[in-house]
């Protein structure tokens, strides 16, 4: 079975603060692709970073980075300096190569930035 | 970047009636695209995945009676919702796999959908 756990529902910083949500995955998969999605008030989804099971680089966008660890099975998110822009829910989600091509939603964690 | 929208954007309509919603591939082909509903303060749940040409493959508990899902061209998908109820409002957003690959998909912004 294939899962992803975001298990902060909701965090709440001050502006500039940073700031890091977690997630963590099941699957049984060898090959397998981990994502976030950016979801703001109005509902449009926004992409942030796609990530392969065998690349396990740490990005940086910007004040965005992300920490692939295998061997913990985790897939973290950290905001730098954090904006009141930032404010959204997150999601995680993963494909697997037997899943169908179906992304496995996390729960999402709203994120609040406070001026 | 590949795009996909959905039409309309947000719908009122009364119990009882029917609302279609479409969603589209405006700049690539999409054989296989996903309905996903999603309610306040939750995650997205899959729906029914749909492929061009053939019969949508909906997931459990979802009623193929009442969400009748055509995926008649590569670069369209329609979500009709038959006898609405209140209890249908929600948000629903589709997503388009792109042909030959894996893993991208692209989503639409979402429909808003209050039945009264």
């Amino acid at each position: 079975a294939q899962k992803v756990t975001q298990a902060q529902t909701e965090i709440s910083v001050v502006e500039k603060e940073d700031v890091t949500l977690d997630c963590v995955y099941e699957t049984r998969d060898t090959t397998y692709y981990l994502f976030w999605y950016k979801q703001p008030p109005s509902g449009e989804l926004v992409f942030l970073i796609r990530r392969n099971s065998f690349d396990e680089q740490n990005e940086i966008s910007g004040r965005y980075s992300w920490n692939f660890q295998k061997s913990t099975s985790s897939f973290n998110f950290t905001i730098t300096a954090s904006q009141v822009v930032d404010s959204a829910v997150y999601f995680c989600a993963l494909i697997g190569f037997g899943s169908n091509y179906q992304l496995i939603w996390g729960a999402g964690t709203k994120l609040i930035i406070k001026p | 970047g590949a795009v996909v929208s959905q039409h309309p954007s947000w719908v009122i309509c009364k119990s009882g009636t029917s609302v279609k919603i479409e969603c589209r591939s405006l700049d690539f082909q999409a054989t296989t695209m996903f309905w996903y509903r999603q309610f306040p303060k939750q995650s997205l749940m899959l729906m029914a995945t749909s492929n061009e040409g053939s019969k949508a493959t909906y997931e459990q508990g979802v009623e193929k009676d009442k969400f009748l899902i055509n995926h008649a061209s590569l670069t369209l998908s329609t979500l009709t919702v038959t006898s609405a109820h209140p209890e249908d409002s929600s948000f629903y957003i589709c997503s388009a796999k792109q042909v030959d690959s894996n893993y991208e998909q692209y989503f639409g912004p979402g429909t808003r959908l209050t039945v009264t």
